[in-house]
């Protein structure tokens, strides 16, 4: 089955400990995108990448950072530069084109800051 | 700027009853698409719709239908007969280009839709 995949489920942190989730996707989709959820919000953009080797800033980038080496994985690193890293985190794909493609969703990692 | 409001933040409805969830957005741009996801309380959210703004048909699927007022910037969800398998939360999104190619969403925050038998 094609789709995407991310791990852990749930994740939880001590203050002052960088920790990476995992994105995985077989749609062979070209556009990798990661959001963050807190509660009663919508989703907010912390980095996409078009292509591999080639990543962007979204709106709230500061405190992550993400690595492209494959087409397939685009994992997310929260550092302790995160002030308040505690949140539901999702990460989508798409085709990656100008053709304003729907973006496919993995079931999220909820990350917990002790 | 380019936004997205979902003015209803919760909306109680009871089984069979017709429940429609605002949305209206605000864009510069003049070609551009709108989304609807419907999120579980597993979490995942799920695609339902994809509009362009070219065309404003309504469109209809099943118990689901959307009402595209371009006039209005609004683009409104109604489902129809509710069922509890409908609570969820519901995103409205807005297509926005990038910088560097491609494209990206823009979320409202979203309408938590609770149907009790």
């Amino acid at each position: 089955d094609g789709g995407i995949t991310q791990s852990p489920k749930y994740l939880f942190r001590k203050e002052g400990q960088n920790v990476t989730l995992s994105c995985e996707q077989n749609l062979n989709h070209d556009a990798m995108y990661w959001y963050r959820q807190d509660p009663g919000q919508g989703l907010r953009l912390i980095y996409y990448s078009q292509i591999v080797n080639d990543f962007q800033k979204g709106d709230i980038a500061e405190g992550y950072s993400v690595s492209r080496e494959k087409k397939e994985s685009f994992p997310l690193t929260v550092t302790s530069a995160q002030k308040n890293p505690t949140a539901f985190y999702l990460c989508a794909s798409s085709m990656g084109d100008r053709n304003y493609n729907e973006q496919f969703f993995g079931p999220g990692t909820r990350l917990t800051v002790l | 700027a380019q936004k997205v409001t979902q003015a209803q933040t919760e909306i109680s409805v009871v089984e069979k009853e017709d429940v429609t969830l605002d949305c209206v957005y605000e864009t510069r741009d003049t070609t551009y698409y709108l989304f609807w996801y419907k999120q579980p309380p597993s979490g995942e959210l799920v695609f339902l719709i994809r509009r362009n703004s070219f065309d404003e048909q309504n469109e209809i699927s099943g118990r689901y239908s959307w009402n595209f007022q371009k006039s209005t910037s609004s683009f409104n969800f109604t489902i129809t007969a509710s069922q509890v398998v409908d609570s969820a939360v519901y995103f409205c999104a807005l297509s926005e280009t990038l910088d560097q190619a491609g494209t990206a969403l823009i979320f409202g925050k979203g309408t938590t839709l609770s149907v009790s038998s």
